[in-house]
């Protein structure tokens, strides 16, 4: 079944620096990846989605990057402030559907004053 | 809107104890759900996927079940908690191959 590594487990940034972390997966046939955010205590926040005809997608400060060639999925935060220190999660899901979806190990993002 | 509400917030229940959790959906008609367990820390595992009412498969055995009543209701039980099933609850919809979206989660400690 599909393999998701997600790195780095702990990512400490400057605030206005940027953070980047990136997830790497094993099955060909994924079709759909999404970054997730969770503040402590709380549910998932949906980042942002992207199908796998996109190679690159930005909002709002956030930049993802997908290879497939390479099999990988990166998250990239710009000017980081204190709001995102939270736990960030990258999923994928193959492409006949989302019955079965596959998360990373997470990367806690803290940033500091 | 569509709004997704999970019960109970948190839990504390004793090793050997039923466990009903529940997780309702307004504002979509016939969502993909399912239900994610996480534990302290860690990653979030998918334990039960839904598609429509009444069908329900398991992605892993955890000693639990689920089942969904109703097109916007899905439950996750057990007859008997074990130690192992502390941990975040959570739940999720989607509209097939679509963003899946979370609810806020139910905590449960087993003692």
């Amino acid at each position: 079944g599909e393999q998701v590594e997600q790195r780095p487990p702990h990512l400490s940034v400057r605030e206005g620096d940027s953070a980047f972390i990136i997830c790497t997966y094993t099955d060909s046939a994924t079709a759909y990846f999404y970054w997730y955010k969770q503040e402590p205590g709380a549910g998932l926040q949906l980042l942002m989605s992207v199908f796998s005809n996109v190679d690159r997608k930005e909002e709002q400060g956030l930049t993802v990057l997908l290879n497939k060639k390479d099999k990988r999925l990166s998250l990239n935060l710009t000017a980081a402030h204190p709001g995102d220190s939270a736990v960030y999660f990258c999923a994928v899901s193959p492409n006949y559907g989302n019955e079965k979806i596959t998360f990373g190990a997470g990367t806690k993002l803290t940033i500091k004053p | 809107a569509q709004t997704i509400h999970q019960w109970p917030v948190a839990e504390i229940k004793a090793v050997g104890s039923p466990l009903s959790l529940g997780c309702t959906i307004k504002g979509k008609s016939s969502p993909n759900l399912y239900w994610y367990w996480q534990a302290t820390g860690g990653t979030l595992q998918q334990l039960f996927y839904s598609i429509t009412v009444g069908q329900v498969e398991s992605v892993v055995q955890l000693n639990l079940s689920a089942s969904r009543p109703k097109d916007d209701q899905f439950i996750l039980s057990t007859e008997k908690l074990l130690l192992s099933h502390s941990g975040f609850y959570l739940c999720a919809w989607s509209l097939g191959r679509a963003e899946v979206f979370f609810g806020k989660g139910t905590r449960l400690t087993v003692v």
